[in-house]
C-alpha cells in the first residue's frame, strides 16, 4: 500500500519562510502533489513534482527526492492568507491519488 | 466554465436511508474520484474511475457504491446510511496520470442521524 506522513501543525510569522515535509512509502508512483485548503473550502492545487528536484511557482516551491522517499513544500514571504491546511498527495500505480492527513499552518502577525 | 459540480451541497439522512451524490465535470477529464474528509483524517479515497464504464475501490470503499455511465458524471451511492458516514464528501477530476492536478468540487456535507 501507500502511506504519507506530514506534521500535523506548523506555526510561523508573517514574512517568514516555512517548510512542510512529507515522507512516504510506496512501491511505485507517478509524482507528489501539494494542495491547500482553507476552512470550509475545497482543496486547491499548488504544485506537482514528477521528477526529483525543485519546482517553483511564485512564493511556493516544492521539492522531491525519490531516493529518500521525501518531499517538501516551501512557502516564502508568508502572509496571513496562507493560514490553511496543506496536503501532500501521492499519485500511485493504477492512477489512485492518496493524500496525507494534512498540516495546519498558522501564520501570525 | 463550471468545472466540477456536486449536488446536493447539504443533506441530512436517517440511519438506513439511501441516497446518491452526483458529481459532474465539464472538462472532458478521464479520471474522477470520490473522497471523504473527516477532522484530523485528511482526504480518504472512497472510489475512483479511470474512464467511462470503469470504477475501482479506494482506501475506504465499504458502504459505498459508484457508477460512471457517462464520462462527465460520477455517482456515489449510500445504500443504507450509517452515522459513521457523516462526513464532507469531495469529488475531483483529473485530466490524466501525467498531471498531479485534481480539480475539486465544492463538497457535499452529509449528516446521518
Amino acid at each position: 500500500g501507500q502511506s504519507l506522513e506530514q506534521p500535523s501543525e506548523v506555526t510561523a510569522v508573517e514574512g517568514a519562510i516555512v517548510q512542510i515535509n512529507c515522507t512516504y512509502q510506496t512501491s511505485g508512483f507517478y509524482g507528489l502533489s501539494w494542495y491547500q485548503q482553507h476552512d470550509g473550502g475545497a482543496p486547491t492545487f499548488l504544485s506537482y513534482n514528477a521528477l526529483d528536484g525543485l519546482e517553483e511557482t511564485g512564493r511556493f516551491s516544492s521539492f522531491l527526492s525519490r531516493s529518500d522517499s521525501y518531499g517538501y513544500l516551501l512557502l516564502q514571504e508568508l502572509q496571513m492568507k496562507d493560514s490553511a491546511s496543506y496536503f501532500c498527495a501521492l499519485g500511485g500505480a493504477g492512477t489512485a491519488l492518496i493524500f496525507g492527513k494534512g498540516t495546519t499552518l498558522s501564520v501570525s502577525s | 466554465n463550471a468545472g466540477v459540480t456536486q449536488t446536493p451541497k447539504f443533506r441530512v439522512l436517517k440511519t438506513g436511508q439511501s441516497m446518491t451524490l452526483l458529481c459532474a465535470q465539464d472538462m472532458n477529464h478521464e479520471y474522477m474520484y470520490w473522497y471523504r474528509q473527516d477532522p484530523g483524517m485528511g482526504l480518504r479515497l472512497i472510489h475512483y474511475s479511470v474512464g467511462e464504464g470503469t470504477t475501482a475501490k479506494g482506501e475506504v470503499p465499504d458502504g459505498y457504491n459508484v457508477s460512471r455511465l457517462k464520462k462527465q458524471n460520477f455517482l456515489l451511492g449510500l445504500e443504507s446510511a450509517a452515522p459513521s458516514q457523516t462526513s464532507v464528501y469531495f469529488c475531483a477530476s483529473r485530466a490524466g496520470v501525467s498531471t498531479g492536478e485534481l480539480f475539486f468540487g465544492e463538497g457535499s456535507r452529509l449528516t446521518v442521524l
